[in-house]
């Protein structure tokens, strides 16, 4: 499949705790997006990632960090975890800088206990 | 700033009733929109884009810049349209802010 692929699917974990969600983006595509789906909120943006530097940056908190590496897969780290972070944590990549089409992954589901 | 606004968390229509998706944007700029779609158990994808101005699956969408809307429309619903519908803007050439979501339900 060279679709976005998105690990793990399922996640629990304690309060407290610290988590790394990895996404492979689609074969040729340069940028990473990740976004958080929390009941009631919709997709908010997090960061994205373009060739392997930050481009742009959205409501992500000072706990949570991203990077992209030379490979273009993405890993986005979760610490000193809330249970407010329970939520589906979505990876889309597309070709360009600039967000055109998003493809995205199945998503990463977090729950925190 | 920019925001996407979905008024509808659910749509419920019979089959062969006509659809409308409402969405409101706010945007300084000239705005770039879009709609995704997701079907039960598939991923999250690109149904159409206001810049191609196409039909797809019999979706249409209008920018609306005099009401800042970008609604989604069709004159009939199938029961495979069954699916959770997102307004999305392009913010400054980066990212892609979402609206909530509404779920389109269509029955027989």
């Amino acid at each position: 499949d060279s679709g976005v692929t998105q690990t793990p699917k399922h996640l629990i974990t304690a309060t407290g705790q610290r988590v790394t969600l990895r996404c492979s983006p689609r074969s040729g595509d340069l940028s990473v997006y990740w976004y958080q789906q929390s009941l009631d909120q919709g997709l908010q943006f997090l960061i994205q990632y373009y060739n392997g530097e930050e481009r742009a940056k959205g409501n992500i908190l000072e706990r949570f960090s991203a990077q992209q590496f030379p490979d273009l897969h993405s890993e986005l780290n979760l610490s000193s975890l809330e249970l407010g972070d329970s939520a589906l944590y979505f990876c889309a990549s597309s070709e360009t800088g600039g967000p055109g089409e998003l493809f995205f992954g199945e998503g990463s589901r977090l729950t925190v206990l | 700033a920019q925001r996407v606004t979905q008024p509808e968390k659910l749509l419920s229509v019979f089959k062969g009733a006509p659809v409308e998706l409402k969405c409101n944007y706010s945007y300084s700029g000239s705005p770039e929109l879009f709609w995704y779609v997701q079907y039960s158990r598939q991923r999250l994808q690109l149904l159409l884009r206001h810049i191609s101005r196409e039909s797809i699956k019999g979706f249409t969408a209008d920018l609306n810049k005099g009401e800042t809307s970008f609604h989604l429309k069709k004159p009939f619903a199938q029961e495979e349209d069954s699916a959770m519908y997102y307004c999305a803007l392009d913010q400054a050439g980066t990212a892609l802010i979402f609206g909530k979501g509404t779920t389109l339900s269509v029955s027989s």
